[in-house]
């Protein structure tokens, strides 16, 4: 059972475009989703994340928008860069919990 | 601060040889986690401790694999038996308390030839 889904397994946009990645999640009692950014032979290093109280979370080019009703939630990167061409997890964890249980991922490449 | 520190980055191993895995977590984190990730499954969690003491297991396949936290200075995950199918990249990463940003060492790649 995936308790954290990411629809795409892959994404590719244009240089300059807004890359957007869905995610979804099953458990009511998450309340911490952290979006996390691996590239190649480095582990998962976290990006940006929103608690539970929030529905936008921004920072920089990245942005969360968070649908608690629907239990979604999406990643929009504006301005999309080369250099953001990585694999993107979708996280959440409980409330006073230590474990994160991450989505698939999405590949996202950013062709110039 | 070297962050969570892995080793070997790499291993290789006879199929039913004995592989350990070791993790140095971030000083002062009291949580440490093992995830596994191939390209199939994905970031699979395995186990994680608080404070030296195993929290949840539940990820661990129940034969062969086995974590360990001795002291708050590092953590190992031995698999015995080695298999094919055990081929994956092994994550440690480590936190300071619940629901705050978890880092990742670099990763173990495991092959079992």
């Amino acid at each position: 059972q995936q308790q954290v889904r990411q629809s795409s397994q892959s994404l590719t946009v244009w240089e300059g475009e807004t890359a957007i990645l869905n995610c979804s999640y099953e458990n009511s009692a998450f309340d911490y989703f952290p979006w996390y950014q691996q590239f190649p032979g480095e582990g998962p290093a976290l990006l940006i994340a929103i608690r539970s109280v929030s529905d936008k979370k921004e920072d920089g080019r990245f942005t969360i928008f968070f649908n608690k009703r629907e239990k979604n939630l999406s990643l929009h990167i504006k301005d999309s860069q080369p250099g953001d061409s990585a694999t993107y997890f979708c996280a959440a964890s409980g409330a006073g919990g230590y474990k994160v249980v991450f989505g698939s991922g999405t590949r996202l490449l950013v062709s110039p | 601060n070297a962050g969570v520190i892995q080793t070997p980055r790499h291993k290789v191993t006879g199929k039913g040889q004995e592989a350990t895995l070791w993790c140095e977590p971030i000083s002062g984190h009291s949580a440490v986690f093992w995830y596994r990730q191939t390209i199939v499954q994905g970031l699979e969690f395995l186990t994680y401790f608080r404070n030296q003491a195993p929290i949840d297991d539940s990820g661990m396949p129940k034969e062969r694999f086995s974590a360990q936290m001795p002291n708050q200075s590092h953590s190992t995950l031995k698999i015995q038996s080695t298999q094919p199918q055990d081929s994956a990249v092994y994550l440690c990463a480590s936190s300071h308390n619940a629901n705050t940003e978890v880092f990742f060492g670099k990763g173990t790649r495991l092959t079992v030839v």
